[in-house]
């Protein structure tokens, strides 16, 4: 099981170009979540999921976009690059209910720097 | 909402010592609480939880955290260190309503010394 995978590891883009994070997941847990983790800042929740078709906003949602069309893939959307998003992304799952439940399981993480 | 708040940025200590990460947090609801750990240019894994029940609560790596209701805490402890518990290591709290919202605090960078 690759667990949960991000691409692409590392991306530089201009400010007002567009591009997409993907994650994806092979646990088969309906909840899956993104973060972006700043310097001195923890982890902040940008958007999640609980399942297939159905999204909501987290912290920080402004200037991302998400959808959920499988349970494996979430991917998300920055529509117009800014400097501020400037940040490492990661992407976590978990399943409910069950032994595990609430256990986040994080991606390897998107380096994103916007000039 | 909730809130997390680590007291200390950085924890320097040497090999074989005792250390506490402390943790305090902040909610008008029943919440779970955990500790995630981040290795350099990794993501988090999860070292430990608490959902409900003893209030002691043992993780991964030996590991402990001990959820106090009433000064709403959950600190993290380890009797002894070593050179590769050196990370970064992360409180974060979620309302027992919407597990979904992980709030984490700013995290403790731990350091290990010889």
């Amino acid at each position: 099981n690759a667990g949960v995978t991000q691409t692409p590891k590392f991306q530089v883009l201009k400010t007002g170009q567009s591009m997409t994070l993907q994650c994806a997941q092979d646990m088969n847990h309906e909840y899956m979540s993104w973060y972006r983790q700043d310097p001195g800042m923890g982890l902040r929740l940008i958007h999640y999921s609980v399942g297939a078709g159905i999204t909501d906003q987290g912290e920080v949602p402004n200037g991302y976009n998400v959808s959920r069309s499988t349970t494996e893939d979430f991917p998300l959307r920055l529509l117009s690059a800014a400097p501020s998003q400037t940040s490492v992304y990661f992407c976590a799952t978990y399943k409910f209910p069950g032994v595990r439940a609430y256990e986040q399981y994080f991606g390897p993480g998107t380096r994103l720097t916007v000039t | 909402a909730q809130s997390v708040t680590q007291l200390d940025s950085q924890v320097p200590v040497f090999e074989e010592a005792p250390v506490e990460l402390r943790c305090n947090y902040s909610s008008s609801v029943s919440v779970y609480l955990f500790w995630y750990v981040q290795y350099p240019n990794q993501g988090l894994q999860l070292l430990l939880k608490y959902l409900s029940g003893s209030t002691l609560v043992k993780g991964i790596n030996g590991f402990e955290a001990e959820f106090n209701k009433s000064q709403t805490s959950f600190h993290l402890r380890k009797p002894s260190v070593h050179i590769s518990d050196t990370a970064e290591y992360f409180c974060a709290v979620s309302e027992e309503t919407s597990g979904s919202r992980l709030t984490f605090g700013e995290g403790t960078q731990l350091t290990v010394n010889p």
